[in-house]
């Protein structure tokens, strides 16, 4: 079955630091979605992005399909950014694979 | 606001006995689906439904079932639960082939004792 492997596992940051999350993926994907899950468990869309660069405010995200990647870029990064970051892709519209994520922590 | 709800929040079960987690959305989503999450190996799809009436296995579909009789609502059940049904729960909903993603409840956090 497909990987989906997301580096790095954990991640520490000071406040103001910016940071590059991978993803990276063994087939061929419909499409890859980036998700944040905060201390409290809620699990947030952040990103639906099949190829190409989307940003939002601080973040950004960019999917080279062909080679089978995704980033995601955090700027300036706030304490509220701290949790899990999941990648996962959709290799159906009824199947969805998770990365095991990455965890950051920003401190103040 | 317009969402999922998920319930119950959490549970304590005994093994052996049945429960089901209930999920409400209200967008009008075609597809729903239900997720579980255990450290270090991200979420696994249970079931999913692509529209009412109809329902499919996703990867860890054992010792589970799902109904999807309307839109809004999709229960999974767990028939006779035990202590590796011990996990977080999650619904998630999606307009199928739109370009919004998955939406997902607040999980349910499931002890099977």
């Amino acid at each position: 079955g497909i990987q989906v492997e997301q580096s790095p596992p954990d991640l520490i940051l000071q406040e103001g630091a910016n940071s590059t999350l991978r993803c990276n993926f063994s087939d061929s994907v419909n499409n890859l979605q980036w998700f944040h899950q905060n201390p409290w468990g809620q699990l947030i869309n952040l990103f639906y992005i099949p190829s190409g660069t989307k940003q939002n405010g601080r973040l950004s995200a960019t999917t080279v399909a062909t080679e089978r990647y995704s980033l995601l870029y955090i700027s300036s990064s706030q304490t509220t950014d701290s949790g899990v970051y999941f990648c996962a892709v959709e290799l159906s519209v009824d199947d969805m694979r998770f990365g095991a994520g990455t965890r950051l922590t920003v401190k103040p | 606001t317009a969402g999922i709800t998920q319930a119950p929040t959490s549970q304590i079960l005994a093994a052996g006995r049945s429960m089901t987690l209930r999920c409400t959305q209200d967008m009008r989503h075609n597809a729903m689906y239900w997720y579980r999450q255990d450290l270090g190996l991200g979420l696994r799809l249970i079931h999913y439904s692509n529209t009412a009436g109809t329902t499919g296995k996703g990867e860890v579909p054992d010792g589970y079932s799902v109904s999807r009789a309307n839109t809004d609502d999709f229960p999974l059940t767990l028939a006779s639960a035990v202590p590796s049904q011990t996990s977080v729960y999650f619904c998630a909903s999606s307009d199928a082939g739109g370009v919004d993603g998955y939406t997902f409840g607040s999980g349910t956090r499931l002890t099977v004792v």
